[in-house]
């Protein structure tokens, strides 16, 4: 079984700065997937950034990247310049190997991010 | 091409009720995700469906809940005889296939409150 740990519940930043979201994980496989969710006050889930576990490089989908330390097995989120538009809850999230046959989502228990004009 | 559609959007139900939660995934999706995200947590994982076939259900209740996906219309998650507890929001996700991609589009959610 997959587990996932954020120990920060809640954080704030003033806008244009740099913010990152910690996240700790557990299994016992070799390879999957780690993810990072945001769920503004919508509600809506949206897909922020994925990492798959057996690729070295750290992923980047623009202002966002995350330190991906797998012996660690430490998965945390940096936020760049950051914006009003990112305030939100994030969720860290994993999913076992494709050959399993499920890509069912294991969350944390989320950091709610505030940006403060 | 529509997102993954949940309907209705608000429930109210009073204890003992039925609710009947509907997800519609996005076109050409035949698997879909259900997790429920009970007030101040995380969404917890409850079932996982393929048309027809129910592929893995080790996060739901072992009563009161059951889901279906069937080979024509929406998937149906069903609560029969509904307590407080129940109340949270519910979402479902769709994927097209198992690609090992791992595209899994959410739904806005269903908030069920149970009076």
């Amino acid at each position: 079984a997959q587990t996932v740990t954020q120990s920060q519940p809640e954080m704030s930043v003033q806008e244009a700065e740099t913010v990152t979201l910690s996240c700790t994980y557990d299994t016992s496989e070799s390879n999957y997937y780690l993810f990072w969710y945001k769920q503004p006050p919508s509600r809506q889930m949206i897909l922020v950034i994925r990492q798959e576990a057996y690729k070295q490089q750290n992923a980047t989908e623009n202002r966002f990247s995350v330190n991906f330390q797998k012996a660690a097995k430490s998965f945390s989120l940096k936020i760049s310049d950051s914006q009003l538009g990112d305030t939100a809850m994030y969720f860290c999230a994993s999913a076992p190997p494709w050959y399993f046959g499920n890509e069912k989502l294991t969350f944390g228990t989320g950091t709610r991010l505030t940006i403060i004009p | 091409n529509a997102g993954v559609m949940q309907n209705p959007r608000h429930l109210v139900r009073r204890r003992g009720q039925e609710a009947r939660l509907r997800c519609s995934p996005m076109k050409g999706h035949s698997h879909v995700y259900w997790y429920r995200q009970l007030p101040e947590e995380g969404l917890k994982f409850m079932v996982y469906l393929q048309k027809e076939n129910i592929i893995d259900e080790s996060g739901m209740p072992k009563e009161r809940f059951s889901a279906e996906f069937p080979k024509e219309g929406p998937s149906i998650l069903r609560i029969q005889q509904v307590v407080r507890g129940d109340s949270a929001a519910y979402f479902c996700a769709s994927s097209p296939q198992r690609t090992g991609t791992y595209e899994q589009y959410f739904g806005p959610g269903t908030r069920l409150t149970v009076t």
